[in-house]
């Protein structure tokens, strides 16, 4: 079975500054992680994937995430934060590459203050 | 990338009506689509999944009866919310899956009055 555990269901940062949204997953077969962004009444468009490739992983707008197994983490950065960034992020686990069935953790709400 | 169309976008109705939202893939064919519910501030929860030409997979918890799924075709997959109540307003997102990849609707809100 999987869970995923976002820390922080809001988290605020000035423009320009790092962001920092963190996901911890449980996993009892090696996991495939997921990050999501969903804007305002709109569905979820993907931004990184891991699927046991390289632990960094790049995605588009400018994140990454880096898979650390020994933390049981995969949290989502960028080093400079836009206005545009503004939105509610997923990560979510599945338990093999294409599986049907993605869990996903409670969303993060992120602020830009300008 | 694939899109996938989901109809409509925002619907109010009163309770006791029955609600039909449509979920289609525009440029390719899915044999399974997913159905999620999701509540305010929390995460989407996956209601069943899709299958076309056989009955859908239901979550624990969920009840079959009063969320009807049909997959008539490779297309189309449709979620009836039966004898709507209020505590069935939510938003609701429907998904399938296109070479490995997982491609999202733009959700339904419905609001049961």
């Amino acid at each position: 079975a999987q869970s995923v555990t976002q820390l922080g269901s809001h988290v605020s940062v000035s423009e320009g500054a790092l962001v920092l949204l963190r996901c911890n997953y449980s996993s009892s077969v090696p996991p495939y992680l997921f990050w999501y962004v969903q804007y305002p009444n709109q569905g979820l468009q993907l931004l990184l994937k891991y699927t046991s490739a390289a632990t960094l992983v790049k995605g588009i707008n400018g994140f990454e995430a880096e898979f650390k197994k020994s933390e049981t983490s995969f949290h989502l950065t960028k080093p400079s934060a836009h206005m545009s960034d503004a939105a509610e992020y997923f990560c979510a686990v599945a338990g093999i590459q294409g599986a049907q069935k993605l869990v996903f953790g409670q969303g993060t709400r992120l602020t830009i203050n300008p | 990338g694939a899109v996938v169309s989901q109809h409509p976008s925002r619907v109010i109705c009163k309770s006791g009506t029955s609600v039909k939202i449509e979920c289609r893939s525009l440029d390719f064919q899915a044999t399974t689509m997913f159905w999620y519910r999701q509540f305010p501030k929390k995460s989407l929860m996956l209601m069943a999944t899709s299958n076309e030409g056989s009955k859908a997979t239901y979550e624990q918890g969920v009840e079959k009866d009063k969320f009807l799924i049909n997959h008539a075709s490779l297309t189309l997959s449709t979620l009836t919310v039966t004898s709507a109540h209020p505590e069935d307003s939510s938003f609701y997102i429907c998904s399938a899956r296109d070479l490995g990849k997982l491609f999202f609707g733009s959700g339904t809100q419905l609001s049961v009055l």
